[in-house]
């Protein structure tokens, strides 16, 4: 059974602080890992992905990977209030199996 | 803007009753997701779809679902004697290639009472 595992949180952080968010995978042959955002009563918005050992930075956000430790994290800088959600990180099943497997979400709560 | 567009938004049906939740992609996709999410779980794959086939499905995808893309447009998912537990938003995705990013529609919220 894969498993994806995240901090259900609350997480709370002050407006323009750095908010991290982490998501460890069970299954070693997953290959892409992406990071969603959901708002209450909405659909899963796409927000990162990556495929490599490394980090990878998209305006705000930052995420990191370490398929050693089976590891994948999201940061979000200069953290705003519109930012407040739930965070999915999302793992797909590797070995020629695309179906993604999610986490429960982190919800973040961006104070202002 | 979505990228595909689900209807309904809400559908409300009998127990035992048949229902179709329809996925219209806004550009020309070959591949195609359905997942459910219960209210306060975590988001769940039940199929997917390449090429008017079924490529991968989950274990809740039994006898009772079915996927077609009847008119090469719109893509279906139809749910069979519906039951209460069959109360979700239901999500359809879709993606550029079999490890791309998927793109999530804005849901059809199904209840069954």
């Amino acid at each position: 059974q894969k498993e994806v595992e995240q901090n259900s949180g609350p997480l709370s952080v002050p407006e323009g602080a750095i908010a991290s968010l982490n998501c460890t995978y069970s299954d070693r042959g997953s290959q892409s890992f992406f990071w969603y955002r959901q708002y209450s009563g909405k659909s899963p918005e796409l927000i990162m992905f990556i495929y490599s050992n490394g980090d990878k930075e998209d305006g705000r956000f930052t995420a990191q990977l370490n398929k050693a430790s089976q590891y994948v994290s999201l940061l979000i800088r200069d953290s705003q209030p519109s930012d407040s959600a739930t965070y999915l990180c999302a793992v797909n099943g590797g070995a020629g199996s695309y179906q993604l497997t999610f986490g429960k979400g982190t919800k973040l709560s961006v104070i202002p | 803007e979505p990228e595909v567009t689900q209807t309904p938004s809400h559908q409300v049906t009998q127990m035992g009753q048949e229902v179709i939740l329809r996925c219209v992609p806004i550009s020309n996709h070959l591949y195609f997701y359905w997942y459910r999410q219960i209210l306060g779980q975590k988001v769940e794959f039940l199929v997917s779809f390449y090429n008017n086939e079924i490529s991968e499905k989950s274990e809740i995808f039994d006898d009772q679902f079915s996927v077609e893309r009847p008119d090469g447009s719109n893509f279906t998912l139809k749910i069979r004697s519906t039951k209460l537990e069959d109360s979700a938003m239901y999500f359809c995705a879709r993606s550029g290639g079999d490890d791309q990013p998927q793109h999530f529609g804005d849901g059809t919220r199904l209840s069954i009472l």
